[in-house]
């Protein structure tokens, strides 16, 4: 399988903490890209980082991309109860398939 | 624009029926990419579309699985015969391929359950 591997599975903070997760991955990449889905939608795109990239932010939204180690973190800071929701990367090949990680389920406790 | 549209939302079936899910893509995108998520094996990438015409679709489980793109504004996902591990949620996405952003849209998904 070419999915990539999140870390942790779950993930519970109180409001206001910062939440990190991570993705490993294994083959060669065009870019990487985090989505949320919360319980019973599809899937929402969130940020994009390319290959050539080491670090992106988006409002309080951190990626890193490590490709010498096939990995790349999410950092969400001052975590809110809405950010409650499960966190994918996929990873975006030459060939243009999109394949997804197994994702993190963050809980954030108001 | 209203999105990715899939139909249906919700449908229930018996072991052994014709299953079809339906796809109605952004307009003016001209990838489309067929996932099934189940909590065992997450989001698996079914097969994808280039411009109407399979690319990849390695991913199709098995020949019970079929998949077409008779337009860009329109695809379908057949299940014939369905059986009970086809229960799963499928969601149909597309995108602008070559686009700067390069993501996906997502449908809101199509929960299968077979008896």
């Amino acid at each position: 399988s070419q999915q990539g591997e999140e870390d942790p599975q779950a993930l519970s903070i109180q409001e206001g903490e910062n939440a990190t997760m991570n993705c490993s991955y294994k083959t060669s990449i065009n870019n990487l890209q985090w989505y949320r889905q919360n319980s019973g939608r599809g899937l929402v795109h969130l940020i994009l980082i390319r290959s050539n990239e080491r670090e992106k932010h988006s409002g309080r939204l951190r990626v890193t991309l490590d490709t010498s180690k096939k990995s790349s973190s999410l950092l969400i800071t001052a975590s809110r109860a809405a950010d409650t929701a499960s966190y994918f990367c996929a990873t975006e090949s030459t060939g243009n398939q999109f394949y997804f990680g197994t994702g993190t389920s963050l809980t954030v406790i108001p | 624009d209203a999105g990715v549209i899939q139909s249906p939302r919700h449908e229930v079936t018996e072991m052994g029926q014709e299953v079809t899910l339906r796809c109605k893509p952004i307009s003016g995108h001209n990838s489309l990419f067929w996932y099934r998520q189940t909590m065992m094996r997450g989001l698996e990438l079914l097969i994808y579309f280039n411009n109407n015409v399979p690319i990849d679709d390695s991913g199709m489980p098995e020949d019970r699985f079929s998949a077409k793109m008779p337009n860009a504004s329109f695809s379908t996902l057949k299940i014939q015969p369905s059986e009970p591990r086809d229960s799963a949620v499928y969601f149909c996405a597309s995108r602008l391929r070559l686009a700067r952003t390069g993501e996906l849209f997502f449908g809101e998904g199509s929960r299968l359950t077979v008896l």
